[in-house]
């Protein structure tokens, strides 16, 4: 079975750190380009990075420099560094894949929730 | 940037009838060398992810009945759901992926109820 599970979340101090991580099970992580797509409470969706099959690394410009993504094809799972937390960036943390044929988001995680508040 | 604008932001439909949702770029999302429009539609319902309906603008997602369509080309794109069921309240979103990878834009999203 196909499924992304995100885990990690919780309430952070905004400047503090945190790490999500999305394990995948039914396909390969390092064989399809992955992404994090966050949702802020009540709003829409907005993407936040990718990373390639190949390695290469993109970011929105919102989290760029403060954000990293990387997988542990061992583990087979995506992760999502964060480091200098700020309150906008409080949201359902999303991971999905990138269909090969759609190119577009086909498989999504149910999201884990961050909260940078003091 | 590409900077994709969704009408109505919210949409109040009648059972059985026809709900037509629109989305605009800000510049074309069709990539000339194949002729696809780099634009897909999602559904989210409450609690739940987002579900990819439609991709390439007008193809349907295996499992997505075929109430729900995808039509337009270049900068102006529209979903329509023939005849709305219950559990197609949600909100809808569009999305480029023309200007990967550098961003893939969603629109605001528009959220659709029962008249």
């Amino acid at each position: 079975e196909v499924q992304l599970v995100e885990s990690g979340g919780g309430l952070v101090q905004p400047g503090g750190s945190l790490s999500l991580s999305c394990a995948v099970s039914g396909f390969t992580v390092s064989s399809n380009y992955m992404s994090w797509v966050r949702q802020a409470p009540g709003k829409g969706l907005e993407w936040v990075s990718v990373i390639y099959s190949g390695g290469s690394t993109y970011y929105a410009d919102s989290v760029k420099g403060r954000f990293t993504i990387s997988r542990d094809n061992s583990k087979n799972t995506l992760y999502l560094q964060m480091n200098s937390l700020r309150a906008d960036d409080t949201a359902v943390y999303y991971c999905a894949r990138v269909g090969g044929v759609s190119v577009a988001f086909d498989i999504w995680g149910q999201g884990t929730l961050v909260t940078v508040s003091s | 940037d590409i900077v994709m604008t969704q009408s109505p932001d919210s949409l109040a439909v009648s059972l059985g009838e026809r709900a037509t949702i629109n989305c605009k770029s800000s510049q074309s999302v069709l990539y000339s060398s194949n002729n696809k429009n780099y634009l897909a539609w999602y559904q989210q319902k409450p609690g739940q992810p987002p579900k990819l309906l439609i991709y390439w603008a007008s193809t349907r997602e295996s499992g997505v009945p075929d109430r729900f369509s995808g039509s337009g080309s270049g900068t102006d794109f529209t979903l329509t759901i023939s005849s709305l069921q219950a559990e197609d309240v949600a909100v809808y979103y569009c999305q480029q992926y023309y200007s990967t990878p550098q961003m893939y834009t969603f629109g605001q999203g528009t959220k659709l109820e029962i008249k």
